[in-house]
């Protein structure tokens, strides 16, 4: 059964880059999709973006300019990297895997990571 | 673009059904997936598709689309069922992934 890990820091200075990996483990990264979505505290989910394992990506346009996704296979990991970090950004960060059905289905997810911003 | 609507809160009393709705434009062309996340815990996907149910999922989940609306019924709701549900879909134009604001249920 697959699993999803990620890491990288708990906390991050404003204006800062935030770079998070995901690592997945008990499962090939090859045919599916794979996001970054956040769920800033006490609020709704909001995707970031997705990546093919082979690295084609698609990012949510209101943050387009400041995500960047990419793919390792050969170490089972993507990545994460959110420049210019401010309180907004304030998250639970989740890695998920897309379904092979559907690229925006997602499952399983991480456990989550917190990431604050200190000013 | 287009966004996904859902009531903010809703009940169920103990054994009955409930159903929670989610509300888009591009639903009429696109699939809904829905999520179950309960405080603490990463949400965990519980229909995809419009009516799919992952293997493990108890089958009092179900999922149904028409027009532009998706629903999630829990039939004989249970305790454990109390949580946040989200649904999700893509954009008609973009390839962007859209969430419904969620809606809290509680089990009375």
């Amino acid at each position: 059964q697959v699993h999803l890990h990620e890491s990288g820091p708990g906390q991050v200075s404003s204006l800062e880059t935030l770079s998070l990996t995901c690592t997945v483990s008990d499962a090939s990264m090859s045919s599916h999709f794979w996001s970054w979505i956040r769920q800033s505290p006490g609020k709704g989910l909001e995707w970031l973006g997705s990546i093919y394992y082979s690295g084609s990506t698609n990012y949510n346009p209101a943050l387009k300019s400041r995500v960047t996704i990419s793919v390792d296979t050969s170490k089972n990991q993507f990545s994460l990297s959110l420049t210019s970090m401010t309180s907004a950004d304030t998250a639970v960060y989740y890695c998920a895997r897309g379904i092979t059905s559907s690229w925006y289905a997602f499952d399983p997810w991480g456990q989550g990571l917190l990431v604050s911003v200190s000013s | 673009s287009s966004e996904l609507t859902q009531d903010p809160v809703a009940s169920v009393s103990l054994g009955q059904t409930v159903t929670i709705t989610c509300l888009g434009d591009n639903l009429r062309t696109f699939s809904a997936n829905w999520y179950q996340q309960k405080p603490g815990q990463a949400p965990t996907l519980v229909i995809s598709n419009n009516n799919n149910r992952p293997s493990g999922v108890p089958a009092r989940f179900s999922g149904s689309a028409s027009g532009k609306g998706a629903f999630l019924t829990i039939t004989g709701a249970q305790a454990e069922d109390e949580a946040d549900y989200y649904c999700n879909s893509r954009d008609n134009t973009e390839h962007l992934v859209l969430f419904g604001g969620g809606t809290k249920l509680t089990v009375l």
